[in-house]
């Protein structure tokens, strides 16, 4: 099925390091979102984006979506260890409908 | 109960055998979503509910699937004759009326 664009796939930091990670697509979206996945959870939702060119912040977090709405980031700043785990962007079409995901960025922190 | 429930939180199963997945979403929610995730990947669109009717079930992989929501709560994910690359972790989410999705733990299925 479609999936968005997610980059990097993976990446190795050191605690108190800024973090950014991006998606992109070629479809237009109305809505970006931003989750997190632990082991063994299902995907918890961090940032979500209605409107483009909206830049949004959840504590350490801030995320903006496109202007083109083709695209978002996520940026996390002075990463701590819980940061650890599995992000994904997911864009929405319409409201309660079906949700289309990046691949994910692994995020480590090296000790 | 407080979040979305989903059981079993893992299955095996024989190839060739038929699975029930089941997901109690959060009471009220009118919404309810079943995705698939592989190894390494993004959740897939399988079928979305509202109410009791199936919205949209475009992203069932063929008609050995089969997802349910008879009262409009409760859901069961039907898969028939299983086959080794059914082999995923299943997710439910559920929302309000243009709510956020609240996710469940999932289902991971193994068929052998």
């Amino acid at each position: 099925g479609q999936q968005l664009n997610q980059s990097p796939q993976s990446m190795f930091i050191q605690e108190g390091e800024d973090v950014s990670m991006n998606c992109t697509s070629s479809s237009i979206f109305n809505t970006w979102l931003w989750y997190k996945q632990d082991p063994g959870e299902g995907p918890v939702l961090l940032i979500a984006l209605y409107k483009a060119g909206e830049l949004t912040s959840n504590g350490r977090l801030t995320a903006q979506f496109g202007i083109t709405r083709k695209d978002s980031f996520l940026n996390i700043s002075a990463s701590i260890p819980s940061d650890v785990g599995i992000y994904f962007c997911a864009g929405q079409k319409n409201s309660n409908y079906q949700l289309i995901w990046g691949a994910g960025t692994k995020l480590i922190i090296k000790p | 109960g407080a979040g979305v429930s989903q059981t079993p939180s893992n299955k095996v199963t024989e190839k060739g055998k038929y699975v029930e997945l089941r997901c109690d979403p959060i009471s009220g929610h009118t919404a309810l979503y079943w995705y698939r995730q592989s190894l390494g990947q993004g959740p897939e669109f399988l079928i979305y509910f509202q109410g009791t009717g199936a919205a949209d079930d475009s992203g069932l992989p063929n008609d050995r699937f089969f997802a349910v929501r008879p009262e409009g709560s409760v859901s069961t994910l039907k898969i028939q004759r299983t086959e080794r690359g059914d082999s995923a972790v299943y997710l439910c989410a559920s929302s309000s009326v243009g709510g956020e999705a609240f996710f469940g733990q999932g289902t991971r299925l193994t068929v052998v």
